[in-house]
């Protein structure tokens, strides 16, 4: 089983549309999360940690259910320029694993 | 400096020659990683550094493959008798902490010919 699995997606949203998705990751003793944007051919940036209480950065909210052992993303009012591959990333014990990304697609 | 500088920037070997990836971290940046990354797919874990300390290599795909950060700062991913196989985008990744998020750099695009 994979350290980090995602939906590869594509979703395809219109503009204004909320799209959400989820990862799963394996390692119960995964200690801390992140939601990384990738878009094409450039390196990854950080979009939003995640806290176990859930937080939310502007249309972004994330979340994170340690029983279930995933961490899911939410975008709302979704505009063009958020299209791009978003990446789950769990760190254990100082090893950051990612998974193969979601790729989201916002049209006109 | 300002963020992760990778270099070459871009790399065209022949097989069976070995290559040197550089990776200059943010500065005071504890932890370095190196990743690999094919077209479509996330970043593979390859390797990662606390300071000068290997903490883990299980990522790396053969023993052509090494790493080393003799000094805590600058990190060296060496490929040895380089494959066809070994194409990919190579990159490091720095972060202050062990738990805290990492900043990548631009990559390095290897290519076997």
């Amino acid at each position: 089983r994979k350290e980090v699995e995602q939906d590869p997606g594509p979703f395809n949203v219109p503009e204004g549309a909320t799209v959400a998705f989820n990862c799963t990751y394996s390692n119960s003793a995964s200690q801390s999360f992140f939601w990384y944007r990738q878009d094409c051919r450039k390196e990854p940036k950080l979009l939003m940690s995640v806290y176990s209480s859930g937080n939310e950065d502007g249309r972004f909210t994330a979340q994170l259910n340690r029983a279930s052992q995933y961490i899911s993303l939410l975008i709302r009012d979704s505009k063009l320029s958020d299209s791009a591959t978003y990446l789950c990333v769990v760190n254990m014990s100082g090893k950051l694993s990612f998974g193969a990304g979601t790729t989201v697609t916002v049209r006109a | 400096g300002a963020g992760v500088s990778q270099s070459p920037r871009y790399k065209v070997t022949k097989r069976g020659q070995d290559v040197a990836l550089r990776c200059d971290p943010i500065s005071g940046h504890v932890s370095l990683y190196w990743y690999r990354q094919a077209l479509g797919q996330g970043p593979e874990f390859l390797t990662y550094f606390n300071y000068e300390a290997q903490q883990d290599k299980s990522g790396l795909p053969n023993d052509r493959f090494s790493a080393e950060r003799p000094e805590g700062s600058i990190s060296t991913l060496t490929i040895q008798r380089t494959e066809q196989r070994d194409s990919a985008m190579y990159r490091c990744a720095s972060s202050l902490d062990v738990n805290t998020e990492a900043f990548f750099g631009q990559g390095t695009r290897l290519t076997v010919v």
